[in-house]
């Protein structure tokens, strides 16, 4: 079964509003959790690396303040958009692993923003 | 900086011919895991294979094998006899081996394969 359980899987929001993605580690505690962007046909690009407690590292580029990341508990981060604009429509993917597991991934979110 | 090359932007075949997916990386690491994820039409990315670089043994896993070869830095991977249900892209990834979890992974561009019936 999945490992890693990112939700929501798809989401239509209106410009201005903000979208929450949670991504949980379902049966282990993850100590770090990664945020991946893909926009059609390119490749996951990382947003950010969470670690538990701690703030979020952002990727040169990405706005820390549009893409808020928190990651308050071992099997829990989540990446909440802000103000959505059309242009952040995308496909949002996370990753989470603990010290003694490989990498998991989500399956990932598919975010529309109209 | 790490880099990963996947030349072959798209492949289309015709369903039972093998296909080798090429993927050439750059690191000045000197420990490194490679990996190949497959990503259906639905999106999930599906893990295949991590290798770790002090191993360059191939590896075969039923119609798939790897051909890691450091000194060419590459690490194809092979399907032979493809099927239809093959069809997806298929990204290689690198990331340095860390005692602290937090690698991050890079990516190449990734291959989009299309398996014609």
């Amino acid at each position: 079964g999945a490992v890693v359980s990112q939700h929501p899987s798809r989401v239509i929001c209106k410009s201005g509003t903000s979208v929450k993605i949670e991504c949980r580690s379902l049966d282990f505690q993850a100590t770090t959790m990664f945020w991946y962007r893909q926009f059609p046909k390119q490749s996951l690009m990382l947003m950010a690396t969470s670690n538990e407690g701690s703030k979020a590292t952002y990727e040169q580029g990405v706005e820390k303040d549009k893409f808020l990341i928190n990651h308050a508990s071992l099997t829990l981060s989540t990446l909440t958009v802000t103000s959505a604009h059309p242009e952040d429509s995308s496909f949002y993917i996370c990753s989470a692993r603990s010290q003694d597991s490989p990498l998991h991934f989500g399956n990932g979110t598919r975010l529309t923003v109209t | 900086a790490q880099k990963v090359t996947q030349a072959q932007t798209e492949i289309s075949v015709v369903e039972k011919e093998d296909v080798t997916l090429d993927c050439v990386y750059e690191t000045r690491d000197t420990t490194y895991y490679l990996f190949w994820y497959k990503q259906p039409p639905s999106g999930e990315l599906v893990f295949l294979i991590r290798r770790n670089s002090f191993d360059e043994q191939n590896e075969i896993s039923g119609r798939y094998s790897w051909n890691f070869q450091k000194s060419t830095s590459s690490f194809n991977f092979t399907i032979t006899a493809s099927q239809v249900v093959d069809s997806a892209v298929y990204f290689c990834a690198l990331t340095r081996i860390s005692n602290f979890g937090n690698e991050k992974l890079t990516f190449g561009t990734g291959t989009r394969l299309t398996i014609i019936p």
